[in-house]
């Protein structure tokens, strides 16, 4: 088991610019959410999944956000035309039942 | 209104101390499950417990406890025997119902003093 991983765990982007992000979950988990942290504040949750399909989204989570699971395995999530206040960590978990594990975190930061 | 509120922004605990976390939530739902997380420097979040709604026991992990007190929609973490590594940020978190949406709080820093 070698845990969620997230990649790339940093990331510097311009005002403008797309990014995506890559999370792989712990192999057997068919549940996956990502969640956008900010500093000070708790996880906020974007998006979830069982297997491939986005069974729930954040009514918070602007159009320029998007996420895919395509074979239930990993996952992407792309922000377009990224903005300054996209700049935040964003989190992966992956679950089985109701305890999620985490990954280390994507940090993006937009000059 | 607020899901989950965690009205202690810092606490500090003497090494081998008691310490307890506290966590409000607000639902109308009669199912939900309760969480608390940990969240060391380094920044990656640790599941700690889980209190589902119509578990009559308090839950209990190792060193971490949760004091449920439905009535007062209350769901505070007891730390036990603190040690220095458990200084980190903790987050209490809360699922309703059968929905896949977490809701968590504001977090409360605890720094374990020696």
């Amino acid at each position: 088991d070698t845990g969620v991983s997230q990649d790339p765990r940093h990331k510097i982007t311009k005002r403008g610019q797309n990014v995506t992000f890559r999370c792989d979950p712990i192999s057997e988990h068919n549940r996956l959410y990502w969640y956008r942290q900010t500093l000070g504040q708790g996880p906020e949750f974007l998006t979830y999944f069982q297997n491939e399909a986005q069974l729930e989204k954040s009514r918070l989570l602007s159009d320029r956000f998007s996420a895919e699971r395509p074979k239930g395995s990993f996952s992407t999530l792309e922000i377009q035309r990224t903005e300054q206040g996209d700049s935040a960590m964003y989190l992966c978990a992956s679950s089985t039942g109701y305890e999620q594990y985490f990954g280390p975190g994507t940090r993006l930061t937009v000059t | 209104a607020q899901k989950i509120t965690q009205t202690q922004p810092g606490m500090f605990v003497q090494e081998k101390e008691a310490v307890t976390l506290d966590c409000t939530y607000d639902t109308s739902d009669q199912s939900y499950g309760l969480f608390w997380y940990k969240q060391p420097s380094s920044g990656e979040m640790i599941f700690l417990i889980y209190q589902g709604s119509y578990d009559e026991q308090n839950a209990t992990e190792g060193r971490y406890s949760l004091n449920f007190q439905k009535a007062r929609k209350s769901a505070n973490l007891v730390i036990s025997a603190s040690q220095l590594g458990d200084s980190a940020m903790y987050f209490c978190a809360m699922r309703e119902g059968t929905g896949n949406q977490f809701y968590f709080g504001t977090g409360t820093s605890l720094t374990v003093i020696p």
